[in-house]
């Protein structure tokens, strides 16, 4: 079964400081992994995804991921970042042959000014 | 070209009445999935449903809950007999395709609805 860990419930931060975001899967088989970001009473935005070809992926609002097979992990970063990135962040994982996707429990990122 | 489109945004029901959860996909999708965020959670897989066909329920509590996506008409969640446990943001996505080699048109989510159970 497949399963996925965010290691860090909230993470705090300064306005125009790096952030990452991590996430662990766990699978025995090739997965497709993707990041979404939930802004307070609303739904979830794709950010970015990784399905096949470069293990770095660029997504929207500057924010990029990269997929490490070997380390089972792919981290979300972005080398500065703004109040309006203050959201929840979910990593989740494709569990078979169609968009069923499995979430990681959420990070909370909080900018400060 | 809307968004996948919930209805209604809160809603609240005493214990042991009914919830009916809508969703509307997006226009030329024709498969929708159900999750669950229970506070200070992630979302829950729930069911995925193509058009008059239930495909994976593997994440419905086995009593009290039903989905269904008629031919013509929104997808609905329904919930029997509500208990508090209940109370959570239901969300629902659409795709208009499925399989590994469809997976670039990713899944678009509505905004939710809110169920309060008192």
């Amino acid at each position: 079964a497949q399963s996925v860990t965010q290691l860090d419930s909230q993470v705090p931060v300064f306005e125009e400081a790096p952030v990452e975001l991590r996430c662990n899967y766990s699978s025995s088989v090739s997965v497709y992994l993707f990041w979404y970001v939930q802004y307070p009473n609303q739904g979830l935005q794709l950010l970015l995804k990784y399905l096949s070809g470069s293990t770095l992926v660029k997504g929207i609002n500057g924010f990029e991921a990269e997929f490490n097979k070997s380390q089972t992990s792919f981290h979300l970063r972005k080398p500065s970042v703004h109040i309006s990135d203050t959201a929840e962040y979910f990593c989740a994982v494709i569990r078979g042959g169609y968009n069923k996707l499995i979430f990681g429990a959420g990070t909370r990122l909080a900018v400060h000014p | 070209n809307a968004g996948v489109m919930q209805n209604p945004r809160h809603l609240v029901r005493r214990r042991g009445q009914e919830a009916r959860l809508r969703c509307s996909p997006m226009k030329g999708h024709s498969h929708v999935y159900w999750y669950r965020q229970l506070p200070e959670e992630g979302l829950k897989f729930m069911v995925y449903l193509q058009k008059e066909n239930i495909i994976d329920e593997s994440g419905m509590p086995k009593e009290r809950f039903s989905a269904e996506f008629p031919k013509e008409g929104p997808s609905i969640l329904r919930i029997q007999q509500v208990v508090r446990g209940d109370s959570a943001a239901y969300f629902c996505a659409s795709s208009p395709n499925v399989g590994v080699s469809n997976l670039n048109t990713e899944a678009f989510f509505g905004q939710g609805t809110r169920l309060t159970v008192v």
